[in-house]
């Protein structure tokens, strides 16, 4: 059984470009969220999908959007990055039935300078 | 809303003695608890989980959390502390269905000395 995976695992980006990050869920997980993980805290929640849809978003503007795919692969995009924006980025899977079980990935470090 | 207060950012025990790492939560539902495991440069490992049923429950690594609904906690405990078991632990909350956002808890770093 495959498990979470992220890409990249490092980035580095400038004030005001724009970033793409990918993860894989776990086979048989049709649900995917995201999470940002400033340094020294705990992880706070961007938003999740199911079945390609939006099903819920925390407390994060607009220009974070994200994506899912067919194969329950997903896509998080952040616009007009700013330097608050440096964190690692977290993906989490989940499956029906799972009690709400999120396996995590090893994240995204991304570095906004 | 659900929130999650970690007491103590920082918990330092001996190789052997008893690890106690406490959390208190707020929820306007019945919750679901769980207690994750980051060491550096990774992602989170899931220790244990409380749903329904039994308040005591046992994850990996010999740790075990009670869930005290008339207090609001869910502590995390472990009899003896092992050099391998120093990380950073985060409790979280979400609601009791699936696909709910889990709420995290500022985390606690957990060092072990010989």
């Amino acid at each position: 059984e495959t498990g979470v995976t992220q890409s990249p695992t490092h980035l580095i980006k400038t004030r005001g470009q724009q970033v793409t990050l990918r993860c894989s869920s776990q086979s048989g997980h049709n649900t995917v969220s995201w999470y940002q993980q400033a340094l020294g805290q705990g992880p706070q929640f961007i938003f999740q999908y199911y079945r390609e849809e939006e099903n819920g978003r925390g407390n994060f503007p607009p220009r974070f959007s994200g994506l899912q795919f067919p194969n329950y692969s997903s896509e998080l995009n952040v616009n007009a990055l700013e330097l608050d924006d440096s964190a690692l980025y977290l993906c989490a899977s989940s499956g029906l039935g799972s009690y709400n079980e999120q396996f995590f990935g090893p994240g995204t470090r991304l570095t906004v300078l | 809303a659900q929130s999650v207060t970690q007491l103590g950012s920082h918990v330092s025990v001996s190789e052997g003695a008893l690890v106690l790492l406490r959390c208190n939560y707020s929820s306007s539902v019945p919750p679901y608890l769980f207690w994750y495991v980051q060491y550096p440069n990774q992602g989170l490992q899931l220790l244990l989980k409380y749903t329904t049923g039994a308040t005591l429950v046992k994850g990996i690594n010999g740790f075990e959390a009670e869930f005290k609904k008339s207090e609001t906690s869910f502590h995390l405990t472990k009899p003896s502390a092992h050099m391998s078991d120093a990380a950073e632990y985060f409790c979280a909350v979400s609601g009791n269905q699936a696909g709910t956002a889990l709420i995290f808890g500022k985390g606690t770093t957990l060092s072990v000395s010989s």
